[in-house]
């Protein structure tokens, strides 16, 4: 069963565009909520991260919206540029002793 | 920030040979140590848990026989892969949870991508 549902798949925009990944969860034990970023042949990074207490942050060109009754959480790329094109993957955690769980990634593409 | 340094970055076995793959963490100590598997175009998989001094902790349908996990230190666990056979080429990333991290410490190591022939 996946505990995290992420879409869209693959998401193709314009420079300048803002791409929007959004990402949903049955389990009401998670609280916290990061978002990676992988180019092919790499590890995952850290984009930004969340905790429940707050429905909304930003980092540079990434915003992560959250709606914890809604029980969603997506993210939000300003200002895309080609060099963002990428896998970005969701993922929660319940607490620190777990693992992540994550998403199935969303390819993006960021055309000139 | 927290540095995780795994290696080899990618390595090509023959079939029934085995191969270790080293995931340290640099500038921290990590008591918890994940190991995933990622196919292509796939999201990254749990494999095990491995806490430092104690055994691993594998993800149902993992084979710890096959994957032997050794987290034998704060800074380093090893991945194992034993009589590999070209099902088990992958891409396999370590992450290291830092004790103090305000991000729940969860950081990746590079991966390393192996391929059976």
């Amino acid at each position: 069963q996946q505990q995290v549902k992420q879409s869209p798949q693959s998401l193709i925009v314009q420079k300048g565009g803002i791409p929007i990944i959004n990402c949903a969860y049955e389990n009401t034990a998670f609280d916290y909520f990061p978002w990676y970023q992988q180019f092919p042949g790499k590890g995952p990074a850290l984009l930004i991260a969340i905790r429940p207490d707050v429905s909304e942050k930003k980092e540079g060109r990434f915003t992560i919206s959250f709606n914890k009754s809604a029980k969603q959480f997506s993210l939000h790329i300003m200002d895309s540029q080609p060099g963002d094109s990428a896998t970005y993957f969701c993922a929660a955690s319940a607490s620190r002793n777990t693992p992540l769980v994550f998403g199935k990634g969303t390819r993006l593409s960021v055309i000139a | 920030g927290a540095v995780v340094s795994q290696h080899p970055s990618w390595v090509i076995c023959k079939s029934g040979t085995s191969v270790k793959i080293e995931c340290r963490s640099l500038d921290f100590q990590a008591t918890t140590m994940f190991w995933y598997r990622q196919f292509p175009k796939q999201s990254l998989m749990l494999m095990a848990t491995s806490n430092e001094g104690s055994k691993a902790t594998y993800e149902q349908g993992v084979e710890k026989d096959k994957f032997l996990i050794n987290h034998a230190s704060l800074t380093l666990s090893t991945l194992t892969v034993t009589s590999a056979h070209p099902e088990d080429s992958s891409f396999y990333i370590c992450s290291a949870r830092d004790r103090t991290g305000d991000n729940y410490g969860y950081t990746f190591g590079s991966g390393t991508r192996l391929t059976v022939v």
